[in-house]
């Protein structure tokens, strides 16, 4: 299985910040990493996939890079509703794995 | 607009088996290219793929492959999941998701089922 550690696990930051996620992979999954938002009580949503593809009606303040191992989200200025969880996921072998998620919260 | 719905027990004991539907509105769960998945996520915790179906062919996370069945009931726009022999490590939300193929992420999920398994 190929495991994903996203880091930080938590994150206070203020509105206007700029907030960067990482998320390491335990081998290669090429291009094949999705981003999704959680908040409280509901189902993730895509931001993020194929790395770095924006899906679509998602604001253009978030971003995502990288390929192989690494790779980051990016909010350029986090707004208050941007304040949820956020996991990535690999879509290059089963099983499908998430990582174990990065809280975002208010400062 | 495609939507998912999960439906079943909120509430079951030890040993039983779980059994959720995932019923597919707003679109055709027969036609096209489509997988359809399901993942769950124990309170508080992170989320976990349970597996996905794409016509007969069924896909399982290997963690939990003897104790799952997919399938699907396409007249009734319906998915399901069956997991057998249930323990308090399998309370969780879980959630129904469609996915275009094993590259693609979720792109639509339903809005999730809390299942408590207690004595």
């Amino acid at each position: 299985d190929i495991q994903m550690t996203q880091s930080p696990a938590s994150l206070s930051a203020s509105v206007g910040d700029r907030v960067t996620i990482t998320c390491r992979a335990s081998q290669s999954v090429s291009s094949y990493l999705n981003w999704y938002q959680q908040k409280p009580g509901k189902a993730p949503k895509l931001l993020i996939y194929d790395a770095s593809s924006l899906e679509s009606g998602v604001p253009s303040r978030f971003s995502g890079s990288g390929s192989g191992t690494e790779f980051t989200l990016t909010i350029s200025s986090l707004q208050p509703e941007d304040f949820a969880s956020y996991y990535c996921q690999q879509s290059y072998s089963i099983p499908l794995t998430f990582g174990g998620g990065t809280k975002v919260e208010i400062k | 607009q495609l939507q998912l719905q999960e439906s079943g027990p909120g509430l079951m004991k030890p040993s039983e088996t779980l059994s959720l539907t995932c019923t597919v509105s707003g679109g055709s769960i027969s036609s096209g290219s489509y997988y359809w998945g399901w993942i769950r996520q124990p309170p508080g915790k992170g989320l976990e793929w349970i597996g996905s179906m794409y016509y007969t062919e069924t896909y399982y996370n290997p963690s939990l492959e003897s104790r799952v069945t997919i399938s699907v009931d396409t007249s009734k726009k319906q998915f399901s999941l069956k997991l057998r022999s249930v323990t308090a490590a399998d309370t969780a939300v879980y959630y129904c998701a469609r996915h275009y193929n094993w590259k693609y992420p979720f792109d639509y999920w339903g809005q999730g089922i809390l299942v408590t398994v207690s004595s």
